[in-house]
């Protein structure tokens, strides 16, 4: 069965290091995501990623991060300038899009900022 | 603006107990309506779905109904197993490509 990968599966850096997390979607999906989860709080939306380019952010998702789907099958977040409070574990997503499809979701990457 | 509240956990039942997670939505249009489950150590699965009033989405013995008039889309299964022992989310999505809105997760244990 499909599924969405994420690599690596826990990072560990150091305040104001940069980290790209990695994700590799459902390879026929068109609509890709970023959520997170602090530890013991809700699933946030960062950032959703469609026909190359951001169609919707949250808050959450300012300058220090960005997202990009270098090469067609990879799809990438970079926090540039890691912070104590991005401690969490950030989840990938995607669907094949249409009305009532549902996200699938990779296993996550557990970011802890030292 | 969208959102959904969920019932307050943590939840412990005996195993062969019925088991109800409440949640209810606000949404500006007509959502589909989601259950993830997370599982120790792993990422959200979708669990059922359902897209319209009064659908009912199934799956491994567990049911949701989407009830508009009360905005509800609660969580039931008959006869709980420790195997089911995971968080479980309710979600809603309002349009294509739009982001998923999360309830803050419910934690199930069920002991023997």
């Amino acid at each position: 069965e499909p599924e969405v990968t994420q690599t690596p599966s826990h990072q560990v850096t150091q305040m104001g290091q940069e980290v790209i997390l990695r994700c590799v979607p459902i390879s026929n999906h068109l609509y890709f995501y970023w959520y997170r989860q602090i530890l013991g709080q809700k699933v946030e939306f960062l950032v959703s990623f469609y026909n190359n380019e951001i169609s919707e952010k949250s808050e959450i998702f300012d300058d220090q991060f960005s997202v990009e789907r270098p090469d067609g099958s990879n799809f990438t977040l970079k926090i540039r300038s890691t912070k104590l409070e991005d401690s969490a574990m950030y989840f990938c997503a995607s669907s094949f899009g249409g009305l009532n499809t549902e996200a699938f979701f990779g296993q996550g990457t557990r970011l802890t900022v030292v | 603006g969208d959102s959904v509240t969920q019932m307050e956990g943590p939840v412990t039942l005996s195993e062969e107990a019925f088991l109800t997670i409440n949640c209810t939505y606000t949404a500006t249009g007509y959502p589909s309506l989601f259950w993830y489950v997370q599982y120790p150590g792993e990422g959200l699965q979708l669990l059922l779905k359902a897209t319209k009033a009064d659908d009912k989405g199934s799956n491994k013995g567990f049911e949701a109904t989407y009830r508009k008039e009360t905005t509800s889309f609660h969580l039931e299964k008959g006869s709980v197993q420790v195997s089911d022992s995971a968080v479980y989310f309710c979600a809603l999505s309002e349009r294509t490509g739009n982001q998923f809105y999360f309830g803050t997760g419910t934690s199930l244990t069920v002991i023997p």
